[in-house]
């Protein structure tokens, strides 16, 4: 299937910087990505929608201007957290869509972790 | 977007199928059903989508019913590798429900 990567796998940052996670659609063009977010135990949570050339559509109680999409080329979006707090911390999954025959498939990026102490 | 309801947990035995039910009774005719798994701290992975026949592949089947109101993901040969998070989704938002915890024991 499509690849889908996502940069760092893992970061750690301190209370009140800005941290920028990359997703990048390895072999395919990806008109549309999106961004989840998921806590311990927890399942994916959707933040929002990434579409190329246009603004991010965010999900209800997901603030926009703390997180940053950007949504620059066909392979490549990226989601800044703005001064990030503990509370920020999670497991951020990016995913994007493939055009198929048979339906749109979705590939998911391995995930980013973020820490914010 | 239609919403999915799956078991919160299911155990198999090493080698036996694996029989994952989900509901999906707001489904609309148009909409996909898309099945995912995700091992601890990794991104969900692809396993398998149908829109109303019947579908396998190398690594499951699905099996929806004719009013396509529910749906089963079958492992045919349950490994300890299959021990994962199942989530059932409908295209749309893909939004995820809770997904069933599936316990692969030797």
């Amino acid at each position: 299937g499509a690849v889908v990567s996502q940069h760092p796998s893992r970061v750690i940052c301190k209370s009140g910087t800005s941290v920028k996670i990359e997703c990048r659609s390895l072999d395919f063009q990806a008109t549309t990505m999106f961004w989840y977010r998921q806590f311990p135990k927890q399942s994916l949570m959707l933040m929002a929608t990434s579409n190329e050339g246009s603004k991010a559509t965010y999900e209800q109680g997901v603030e926009k201007d703390k997180f940053l999409i950007n949504h620059a080329s066909l392979t490549l979006s990226t989601l800044t957290v703005t001064s990030a707090h503990p509370e920020d911390s999670s497991f951020y999954i990016c995913s994007a869509i493939s055009g198929g025959p048979s339906g749109t498939e979705q590939y998911f990026g391995p995930g980013t972790r973020l820490t914010v102490t | 977007d239609a919403k999915t309801t799956q078991p919160p947990s299911m155990d198999c035995a090493e080698g036996r199928a694996a029989n994952l039910p989900c509901n999906h009774s707001t489904i609309s005719g148009n909409e996909y059903v898309y099945w995912y798994r995700q091992i601890h701290s990794q991104g969900p992975q692809y396993i398998i989508h149908g829109l109303k026949n019947n579908e396998t592949n190398e690594m499951a089947s699905l099996i929806i019913t004719e009013d396509r109101k529910s749906s089963t993901l079958i492992l045919p040969h349950a490994t300890l590798r299959d021990t994962a998070v199942y989530y059932c989704i409908v295209m749309g938002k893909l939004i995820f429900g809770q997904g069933t915890e599936l316990s692969v024991k030797p």
